[in-house]
């Protein structure tokens, strides 16, 4: 039982490339996350979705983009990569039901230049 | 909307030392969730504990104990005789009933135990 997958855990961006992170669950969770965490600002959340098909926005969604085709999968698009976007990013999945603990992937470390 | 402050940044003890963490939280709702959040130097999450707002009964689980004071709307964490392994950040985080598990985290605590 692999948990939270995200792919790459690492990855460097130029300015104004796009980039999508690839997050994947096998839990059969209906709920998903998608945090950033700067350091010392803890973690905002991006967007979320509630099943397959469904998303909306989070704290700060600007610059991202979603999309949920699947229970499974929940890729993070950048667009036109800023250096403001340079963070770690979390993946994270819940079963949907108040009040379940999150569970996390180990994060994909983003820096744009 | 929920907010959820951790007020210290950094706390370094020595290992056997007790230390303990401060979270305060805003919510305008009357049913909310509390967890507090492990992330140790290799930068994964891990989930510690979750405490539902009617339930203000304090709890010690092995090193680990937790004050939930709705009066002062704090959830503090306490570890007992810290040990090295205890290093990490810790991040308090709040739900609200209804809110989709949406976590809204603090700042987190960098908790730092000497040998």
């Amino acid at each position: 039982n692999a948990g939270v997958t995200q792919t790459p855990k690492f990855r460097i961006l130029k300015i104004g490339q796009s980039m999508t992170l690839q997050c994947a669950q096998d839990m059969n969770h209906n709920y998903m996350y998608w945090y950033r965490q700067d350091p010392g600002m803890g973690l905002k959340l991006i967007y979320y979705s509630v099943g397959a098909g469904i998303t909306d926005k989070g704290e700060v969604p600007n610059g991202y983009n979603v999309s949920r085709s699947t229970t499974e999968d929940f890729p993070l698009r950048l667009e036109l990569a800023a250096p403001s976007q340079t963070s770690v990013y979390f993946c994270a999945s819940s079963p949907g039901q108040d009040p379940s603990p999150l569970h996390f992937g180990n994060g994909t470390r983003l820096t744009v230049t | 909307a929920q907010k959820v402050t951790q007020a210290q940044t950094e706390i370094s003890v020595v290992e056997k030392e007790d230390v303990t963490l401060d979270c305060v939280y805003e919510t305008r709702d009357t049913t909310y969730y509390l967890f507090w959040y492990k992330q140790p130097p290799s930068g994964e999450l891990v989930f510690l504990i979750r405490r539902n707002s009617f339930d203000e009964q304090n709890e010690i689980s092995g090193r680990y104990s937790w004050n939930f004071q709705k009066s002062t709307s704090s959830f503090n964490f306490t570890i007992t005789a810290s040990q090295v392994v205890d290093s990490a950040v810790y991040f308090c985080a709040l739900s609200e009933a209804g809110g989709n598990n949406r976590l809204a985290f603090g700042k987190g605590n960098q908790v730092v135990v000497i040998p």
